[in-house]
């Protein structure tokens, strides 16, 4: 239990469909982020946002779309997403600041199959 | 951030030390490395971090060179939970928030 959750933790959807993962860290970060592990790849950083704010988007495709309503919580929605789209979907958060360690706490992540 | 090198597979027999090594001939001065490790379909955990002195937690150790242009990570007990995918990471520390993983070594626990 790492403090981080996430759900689902497994979703099948078609490509016409539209769903949102959700992501909740319980230790009070002030930094979230989104991975994205394709099969036999290394993690991909997709997201993150410091203080509610994204700071980083590594050209991810429109199909995904992140929210942050709040520092405890993000959301990744989706739609009209692809078969190449089927991964793990990991959520992470961390304290940023000159005194942290940085370490980042990660979800169990939703694993999603677009067919 | 600096590119770091792992071998892509390691074998250990229960009970020994794990050595698994990792270099960054690149890194700069106020990177960090860290380590991180995944178990099958979990999501990464943080091991360890130093900078330049050695450091070591309930986890492992870490040992950095002089030069800082290689390092180890030592897990001094391995057991069979401890057959992962490990992460080398060096991260820069005003590089808010990115961790670049690269495809990390493979450690397989043996009986």
């Amino acid at each position: 239990e790492t403090g981080v959750t996430q759900t689902p933790r497994h979703l099948v959807m078609g490509m016409t469909n539209k769903k949102s993962l959700k992501c909740e860290q319980h230790l009070g970060h002030n930094a979230m982020y989104w991975y994205k592990q394709s099969a036999k790849k290394p993690l991909e950083l997709m997201f993150v946002y410091n203080f509610k704010e994204q700071t980083e988007n590594n050209s991810v495709p429109s199909r995904f779309s992140p929210e942050c309503p709040n520092s405890s919580h993000l959301f990744l929605h989706l739609h009209t997403l692809q078969p190449e789209d089927s991964a793990l979907y990991l959520c992470a958060s961390s304290q940023e600041g000159s005194y942290s360690y940085n370490e980042q706490f990660f979800g169990p992540g939703t694993r999603l199959t677009v067919l | 951030d600096a590119k770091t090198t792992q071998p892509p597979s390691m074998d250990c027999a229960e009970g020994r030390a794990a050595n698994l090594p990792c270099n960054h001939s690149t890194i700069s001065g106020n990177e960090y490395v860290y380590w991180y490790r995944q178990i099958h379909s979990q999501g990464p955990q943080y091991i360890i971090h130093g900078l330049k002195n050695n450091e070591t937690n309930e986890m492992a150790s870490l040992i950095i060179t002089e030069d800082r242009k290689s390092s180890t990570l030592i897990l001094p007990h391995a057991t069979l939970r401890d057959t992962a995918v490990y992460y080398c990471i060096v991260r820069d520390s005003g590089n808010t928030g990115k961790l670049i993983f690269g495809q990390g070594t493979t450690l397989q626990v043996k009986p």
